[in-house]
């Protein structure tokens, strides 16, 4: 089955950038979306097919994908920035699969 | 826009079954994918399967393949999970997740919590 792999945590203090990132098999070649999920919350969309923002999810996040690496930016980083963010594709041999989560916690 | 709205907590004993419903409002529906997604206690986001097409059959992940069924009643647009041979490890919250287009999951609802104890 698809693997996505995801570092199990980045930190980054107020107002910095927060890179997180999310690898697979020419992952590149699909399209990769994101979740938040504060604590005891359902996830929530932010960036999907690789580069779009859902309505009312800020500029300050923006994503990218080439080769075996999806990348989730965060801008100006904030305190209510603190979740869990997943990666998330299709991919035939295993339908819908998400990234491990990485919890970024903001200093 | 589109809600989905789920059912309560359960508690179950280990081997018996739980259903899960989740309703949905708002929209057209008969083109959408519903899909579950489990998260155990401190744990990541697991897809389960989910219907394609809201009158379409199911689709399955392999390892619940024969122990989860996923079934829609049209009348109240609500999709529905059951879960046998219940174990511990089920123990979960149990999420809807609508794709309205593409593979992202655009809409999800409010997780139910399933609590497996003897």
């Amino acid at each position: 089955s698809y693997v996505l792999t995801q570092p199990p945590s980045v930190s980054v203090a107020p107002g910095q950038t927060a890179r997180l990132t999310c690898e697979g098999t020419n992952i590149g070649n699909t399209n990769v979306h994101w979740y938040q999920q504060r604590p005891g919350q359902a996830p929530v969309l932010v960036v999907y097919d690789d580069t779009h923002r859902p309505s009312g999810i800020p500029g300050r996040f923006s994503g990218s994908n080439s080769g075996n690496t999806a990348t989730l930016t965060i801008s100006r980083v904030e305190a209510g920035d603190e979740a869990d963010y997943y990666c998330q594709m299709w991919h035939a041999s295993s339908d819908y699969v998400f990234g491990t989560g990485t919890r970024v916690t903001v200093l | 826009q589109v809600q989905l709205v789920q059912s309560g907590a359960e508690v179950k004993k280990p081997g018996s079954s739980v259903k899960v419903s989740c309703k949905a409002s708002g929209g057209t529906l008969t083109n959408y994918d519903i899909n579950w997604v489990r998260q155990a206690p401190g744990q990541g986001l697991e897809w389960m399967g989910g219907i394609i097409g809201f009158f379409a059959t199911p689709n399955y992940a392999q390892r619940f393949q024969g122990r989860v069924t996923i079934t829609t009643d049209a009348s109240t647009t609500t999709v529905h999970l059951e879960v046998s041979s219940l174990r511990s490890e089920d123990s979960a919250v149990y999420y809807c997740a609508l794709v309205s287009s593409g593979t992202v999951f655009d809409f999800w609802g409010q997780g139910t919590l399933v609590t497996v104890s003897s």
